[in-house]
């Protein structure tokens, strides 16, 4: 079975430019998760989707941060635009069902903005 | 307050050997799930166990194991017959109100960097 798949898998840009960020899930799987780690500490949660509809998007910078799950699989995580503390590495989950199952993580895509 | 609390920045343990790496939570919340991930140095977090607060026994996956004491509100990993792959940053992690609740955000701890030497 084929896991979490994230790309770009390294990412550097200048402050103010925009980037995005790309998840597919393991096949089947309904909820998926977007969390930032920056260095040092754990990873926290940004925006958690079951299905295509957001059910936890309360850390979310909104001013800044977007995300999407177009059709219930793949998402999307947009910065726009981008700070020198938005470097860090966004990690994408996904679980089976619901907020009860296991989350398994993607490799990440490691962020630098200069 | 810290939901997850990790003490120990650094661990080493000789090959072979066991290791204990801590984890304390804190949460008023009857329903939670505890996890451990494994994050080598490649970047992705590997899921290795995980503890219900309503389970009795204790979480064994081959050989890791989670000591699991309620009342202390501790969370403990602990790893037997060490290898050198197991050299990694390691999470606790928490989910609150697992049973019901659609939230599946985890909540973690700073980590544990263990290195494994021969």
């Amino acid at each position: 079975e084929a896991g979490v798949a994230q790309s770009p898998r390294y990412k550097i840009i200048e402050k103010r430019q925009s980037v995005a960020f790309w998840c597919n899930p393991i096949s089947g799987h309904a909820t998926l998760y977007w969390y930032q780690q920056i260095l040092g500490q754990g990873p926290k949660l940004l925006i958690q989707f079951q299905n295509n509809g957001v059910v936890d998007d309360s850390q979310l910078p909104k001013d800044r941060f977007s995300a999407e799950r177009l059709k219930g699989v793949d998402s999307t995580l947009k910065i726009q635009p981008a700070k020198l503390e938005d470097s860090a590495v966004y990690l994408c989950a996904s679980s089976f069902r619901g907020a009860a199952d296991t989350q398994y993580f993607g490799p990440g895509t490691r962020l630098t903005v200069l | 307050a810290q939901k997850i609390t990790q003490t120990q920045p650094g661990m080493f343990v000789q090959e072979k050997e066991a290791v204990t790496l801590d984890c304390t939570y804190d949460t008023s919340d009857p329903s939670y799930g505890l996890f451990w991930y494994k994050q080598p140095s490649s970047g992705e977090m590997i899921f290795l166990i995980y503890q219900g607060s309503y389970d009795q026994q204790n979480a064994t996956e081959g050989r890791y194991s989670l000591n699991f004491q309620k009342a202390r509100k501790s969370a403990n990993l602990v790893i037997s017959a060490s290898q050198l792959g197991d050299s990694a940053m390691y999470f606790c992690a928490m989910r609150e109100g697992y049973r019901g609740s659609t939230l599946g955000r985890l909540y973690f701890g700073r980590g544990t960097q263990l290195t494994v030497w021969p």
